[in-house]
């Protein structure tokens, strides 16, 4: 079953704009979320995480963040670049897997100039 | 470059073959995890090692095994292959405390292996 949901397979924004990507999670017992960039034919780059006792994480243009009471985390692009455009993952881990990732499938971002 | 290494890049084989997929973590990472991208399915975990043992286990098949070797690389053992096994194997490593649940893990850059 998937634990962490991304519904939106695709976004498209022009450049300069806010990108706003979103992520839904099930297990309650999730305590850490993170954020993971991939550009084709590479592996997933980390970009920004946030543990559970925050709602909100930044670093420069990326904003990431929880409403536990939803179960959802959001991660805000501001002001997007062309070079973001990318697959965006949402994953999330907590101690009972041991801390391995559990992701969504990812949606694509497209920045247009 | 995350540090984080695999080798081959690419693997083509036959069904009912077996390989090997190698990684090496980043220097001083104890903690290694192997995950599976496959187009229908997004990446999926399949197994974790800490400091040579088996720490945690996902979706891994029977026909799959993994070790952990003292100095800290890993293989990733796929045999009776099955087309359905085609996919993007990527590892990655972190340098999980005990206790600890901020877990960055980094990603290598994957095998793409197919198997006709």
């Amino acid at each position: 079953d998937q634990q962490v949901k991304q519904n939106s397979p695709s976004l498209s924004v022009q450049e300069g704009r806010i990108s706003i990507l979103n992520c839904d999670y099930t297990n309650s017992m999730f305590d850490y979320f993170l954020w993971y960039k991939k550009y084709p034919a590479e592996g997933p780059t980390f970009l920004i995480s946030i543990s559970s006792i925050k709602d909100k994480n930044e670093d420069g243009r990326f904003t990431v963040f929880l409403n536990k009471s939803a179960k959802h985390l959001s991660l805000h692009i501001v002001p997007s670049q062309p070079g973001d455009s990318a697959v965006y993952f949402c994953a999330a881990s907590g101690i009972n897997s041991g801390y391995a990732l559990n992701f969504g499938k990812g949606t694509s971002l497209l920045v247009t100039p | 470059d995350s540090g984080v290494t695999q080798t081959p890049k690419h693997l083509i084989t036959a069904t009912g073959q077996r390989v090997t997929l190698r990684c090496s973590p980043r220097s001083g990472d104890l903690s290694v995890y192997w995950y599976q991208q496959s187009l229908d399915q997004g990446l999926q975990f399949l197994i974790q090692y800490y400091n040579g043992e088996e720490r945690a286990k996902g979706n891994i098949l029977e026909r799959f095994s993994a070790q952990q070797f003292p100095d800290l690389h890993s293989e990733l053992n796929l045999s009776s292959l099955e087309l359905g096994d085609s996919a993007l194997y990527f590892c990655a490593s972190s340098a999980l405390l005990a206790g600890s649940s901020y877990n960055e893990q980094f990603f290598g850059p994957g095998t793409r292996l197919t198997v006709l």
